[in-house]
């Protein structure tokens, strides 16, 4: 089964600043995808980035961007030019391309983020 | 657009009680799930229907039933709640496949979610 672990149950950053979430996971398979969810306080959860695994190219969102390292398992998030909009709970996820396993996505357990001003 | 939408937002029980929480999404999405997030855990899979007519166990199915009404809907039961039920809940949808200018794709695997509800368990 595939794991998912965020080493950083807290980070925080000055606004305008740059800071990175760490996100490891184990996995037998060769493609799959690799997502960054974003939980502000309201709760609601919202796609921040995507990555697919045969893509060698790591994907960027405006200030959002990944470093993805397939062979060392590792997917982290930067945040350039930090916004006090930025805080909240950071979620790295795992799905498998396998339909067979209900393409599901398996989390990891958060990084809360305070972005101070 | 509604998107997904979830009901009770939230809600307190006592040990033993039974509940029912809704889940209804207007994407015309084939799949569907819920999660628990809990302090320190992430989310976890609770059940997951793949298709209408279809649902299966997840990481922690126990103590919970669900029901995929119809394509719209899914709801998850609690036949006698638990204080290890504490937690919020989520449910989510997203389609496999499907056909945007007559080219099939499959999709990228992002979930939709609803906005979730507090359950508490005394």
């Amino acid at each position: 089964a595939q794991t998912v672990t965020q080493s950083q149950p807290e980070m925080s950053v000055q606004e305008a600043e740059t800071v990175t979430l760490s996100c490891t996971y184990d996995t037998s398979e060769s493609d799959y995808y690799l997502f960054w969810y974003k939980q502000p306080p309201s709760r609601q959860m919202i796609l921040v980035i995507r990555q697919e695994a045969y893509k060698q190219q790591n994907a960027t969102e405006n200030r959002f961007s990944v470093n993805f390292q397939k062979a060392a398992k590792s997917f982290s998030l930067k945040i350039s030019d930090s916004q006090l909009g930025d805080a909240a709970m950071y979620f790295c996820a795992y799905r498998s391309v396998r339909e067979t396993s209900g393409s599901r996505l398996t989390f990891g357990e958060g990084t809360q983020l305070t972005v101070n001003p | 657009n509604a998107g997904v939408t979830q009901t009770p937002k939230f809600q307190v029980l006592k040990t033993g009680q039974s509940m029912t929480l809704q889940c209804a999404q207007d994407m015309n999405h084939n799949s569907m799930y819920w999660y628990r997030q809990d302090p320190g855990m992430g989310l976890r899979l609770i059940y997951y229907s793949a298709s209408e007519g279809t649902t299966d166990k997840g990481e922690v199915p126990n103590g919970y039933n669900v029901s995929r009404l119809n394509k719209r809907e899914f709801s998850l039961r609690l036949e006698s709640a638990a204080p290890s039920q504490t937690s919020v809940y989520f449910c989510a949808s997203r389609n496999l496949r499907g056909t945007s200018g007559g080219e099939l794709w499959l999709d990228t695997g992002e979930l939709f979610f609803g906005e979730g509800s507090r359950l508490t368990v005394l």
